[in-house]
């Protein structure tokens, strides 16, 4: 199985409905990110969470919340999808700075 | 803010060597990263330098810090077909919380 699991991996929706993308961890990390990728862009980072109950805001957070549900899970929602956040949404853990582990992303269009 | 620059795409022939290339802005940054992109894959991580180094070599793969540049560079020797991939330049922030500023990331094609 893998260290990191995204759900759905792909999921087309429309304007204005709101979704929620999951992710789950067996590494037993306390650290959690949420990145979006876009062409020629890299990843930048929506939110990230050093543990439950500590969940702050990263470079690109509007538009977006998440929810902690427990160590192994973070999740990501769009309350109202627009067009402009059709990307490529990876999630990660890491215990530290020096690795971080990536989910195999969610391919999320907005139509 | 901080930032990080690669170019986008490059090019080899199977056997030849591969350098990619970055430069990023953030000099209190710890660690600075590559990681790999194989298609409908999550980025991996090859290789990280800690900042107080200058060069580091893993197999293949030889990483060149110049702080005073603030230029990255990763060589990959004997480069083969299954290292077609992007690869990303990544820099920690200087607090070590695992926040990462990615590059834009480089398309290595080889050829066979």
């Amino acid at each position: 199985d893998a260290d990191v699991t995204q759900t759905p991996r792909n999921r087309i929706t429309k304007t204005g409905k709101r979704i929620m993308l999951e992710c789950s961890q067996t590494k037993g990390h306390d650290r959690m990110y949420w990145y979006r990728q876009d062409p020629g862009l890299g990843l930048r980072l929506i939110y990230y969470s050093f543990d439950v109950k500590d969940i702050n805001k990263g470079e690109i957070s509007d538009g977006y919340s998440v929810s902690r549900q427990a160590q192994a899970k973070f999740s990501l929602s769009l309350e109202s999808a627009i067009p402009n956040q059709t990307a490529l949404y990876f999630c990660a853990t890491s215990d530290g700075p020096t690795e971080a582990f990536f989910g195999q992303g969610t391919r999320l269009t907005v139509v | 803010g901080e930032d990080v620059e690669q170019s986008l795409f490059l090019s080899v022939r199977e056997g030849d060597s591969s350098v990619i290339n970055c430069t990023y802005t953030d000099s209190s940054s710890t660690y600075l990263y590559w990681y790999k992109q194989e298609p409908g894959a999550g980025l991996q991580l090859l290789t990280y330098i800690f900042s107080n180094m200058d060069m580091k070599q893993d197999q293949r793969l030889t990483v060149l810090l110049n702080k005073k540049d603030k230029h990255l560079s990763l060589r990959i020797a004997d480069t083969q077909t299954g290292d077609s991939a992007i690869y990303f330049c990544a820099q920690g922030d200087s607090g070590n919380t695992g926040k990462l500023i990615f590059g834009q990331g480089t398309t290595l094609q080889v050829k066979p």
